[in-house]
């Protein structure tokens, strides 16, 4: 079955220091991984993708997020943090092979917040 | 472009009563599923419809039914309410044809309180 663990619920950067928000995955196959950012009152937006390319994914708003198939992990992170980062991040893995379905599965969330 | 749009926004219901939570898609788009999300929790995938037929479901009781209208939009009913069944209920859409891209649109949510 496919799952994925958030290690951290929340995490505190100060504007403009690095975020590095992490996430362990569980699958039996190749798995597309995703990162959804949920700020206050608004609804999911999907913030990057993985699907068996590249290993490095360029998101939006300078996020990116590597895949490492050996320490089955898919961390998110930006250089630079900014006030408008401060949301819920949720890490993701698609439960059908090839990412070909609609039935996400979420993890429990991370609540990034951003100290000026 | 209007994004996915949901009503109500909240509402307010007794156990044992019965909800419908309804959920218009981005516009283009064919497919529609519903997630649940507790409170401090992900969301949990409820079920998927395209063709105004159910094509997945989650782990979910028959309580939670669904709709697709042929204009694509959706309903959500919820029978016999549970206290547990307080949520963020999410609605997001996506084109059958790009589902493996596994990018879907989300509305805001119903918030649906249980007393």
């Amino acid at each position: 079955a496919q799952s994925v663990t958030q290690l951290d619920s929340h995490v505190s950067v100060s504007e403009g220091t690095p975020v590095l928000l992490r996430c362990n995955y569980s699958s039996s196959y190749s798995p597309s991984l995703f990162w959804y950012v949920q700020h206050p009152n608004k609804g999911l937006q999907l913030l990057l993708k993985y699907t068996s390319a590249a290993t490095l994914v360029k998101g939006i708003n300078g996020f990116e997020a590597e895949f490492k198939k050996s320490e089955t992990s898919f961390h998110l992170t930006k250089p630079s943090a900014h006030m408008s980062d401060a949301a819920e991040y949720f890490c993701v893995v698609s439960d059908g092979y090839g990412g070909a379905t609609n039935k996400l599965i979420f993890g429990t969330g991370t609540l990034l917040a951003v100290q000026p | 472009d209007a994004g996915v749009t949901q009503s109500p926004t909240h509402l307010i219901k007794t156990r044992g009563q019965q909800v419908t939570l309804r959920c218009s898609p981005k516009s283009g788009h064919d497919t529609v599923c519903w997630y649940q999300q507790a409170l401090g929790q992900g969301p949990q995938f409820i079920f998927q419809y395209y063709e105004e037929e159910e094509r997945q479901r989650g782990n979910f009781p028959d309580r939670f039914s669904g709709h697709q209208f042929p204009n694509y939009s959706s309903e959500l009913n919820v029978n016999a309410l549970l206290l547990g069944d307080s949520a963020l209920y999410l609605c997001a859409s996506s084109r059958l044809a790009e589902m493996n891209t596994g990018e879907l649109f989300f509305g805001e949510g119903s918030r649906l309180t249980v007393l």
